[in-house]
């Protein structure tokens, strides 16, 4: 079965406190890995999409790597403002429905910045 | 705006009735996917639309749990005799792509979510 573990469950940080978020994965036939990110109330919004172990991607304060075990979300200098939960996904091929590709989430990492 | 939109925002049942949630996707989307949210957790995968036809319905906690597309676009989440466990937040999610077609860089955009207390 796939699983998903992010850790830590929750992180306080100071502002302009670098640091990382993990995301560890086990499933069969991996297509691509998520990050969202997710405020309170809302729906998860869509930060990056890793395919291939060693790409990394980067989004102002965010840059997420990908290896074939795990993915880290990096944090540099965050800001109050990044204060939310960050959901890493997986997606992976379902082989009774063909190329229908199933999406498998973490339960999160919530983050808070302090001023 | 043109994003998912999901209706009712909120909604309080008693225990023993029926629920009815309803997602639009972004117009044109191929996929339509429904998740479960509790509380502290991440979503939970239920069933999956492409266009009008479910192709995955294995996340469905039980047969009280009914889903339909029936044109291929809105769809709606029924769940019969709410029971106080399927109390949760209700996300629809679509994207562009179907099965079979550069499926590996589908990305899922989620609306507000539904959320669903049963007393």
């Amino acid at each position: 079965e796939d699983q998903v573990t992010q850790s830590p469950e929750a992180l306080r940080l100071q502002e302009g406190e670098s640091s990382s978020l993990n995301c560890s994965y086990t499933v069969s036939g991996l297509r691509g890995l998520f990050w969202y990110r997710q405020d309170p109330g809302k729906g998860p919004e869509f930060l990056f999409t890793l395919y291939s172990a060693g790409e990394e991607k980067e989004k102002e304060r965010l840059k997420a790597t990908l290896t074939k075990k795990e993915s880290f979300l990096h944090i540099t200098a965050p800001k109050p403002e990044d204060s939310a939960t960050y959901l890493c996904a997986v997606q992976c091929k379902a082989p009774q429905t063909g190329g229908y590709q199933k999406v498998t989430f973490g339960i999160g990492t919530k983050l808070q910045v302090i001023p | 705006g043109a994003g998912v939109s999901q209706s009712p925002r909120y909604k309080v049942a008693k225990r023993g009735q029926d629920v009815a949630l309803r997602c639009d996707p972004i117009s044109g989307h191929v996929s339509l996917f429904w998740y479960q949210q509790a509380l502290g957790q991440g979503p939970e995968f239920l069933t999956y639309f492409q266009n009008e036809a479910q192709l995955d319905k294995s996340g469905l906690p039980s047969d009280r749990f009914f889903a339909e597309r029936p044109e291929g676009s809105v769809s709606t989440l029924k769940i019969q005799r709410t029971q106080q466990e399927d109390s949760a937040v209700y996300l629809c999610a679509s994207s562009p792509g179907g099965a079979g077609r550069l499926v590996g860089k589908n990305i899922q955009y989620f609306g507000a979510g539904t959320r669903l207390s049963v007393l």
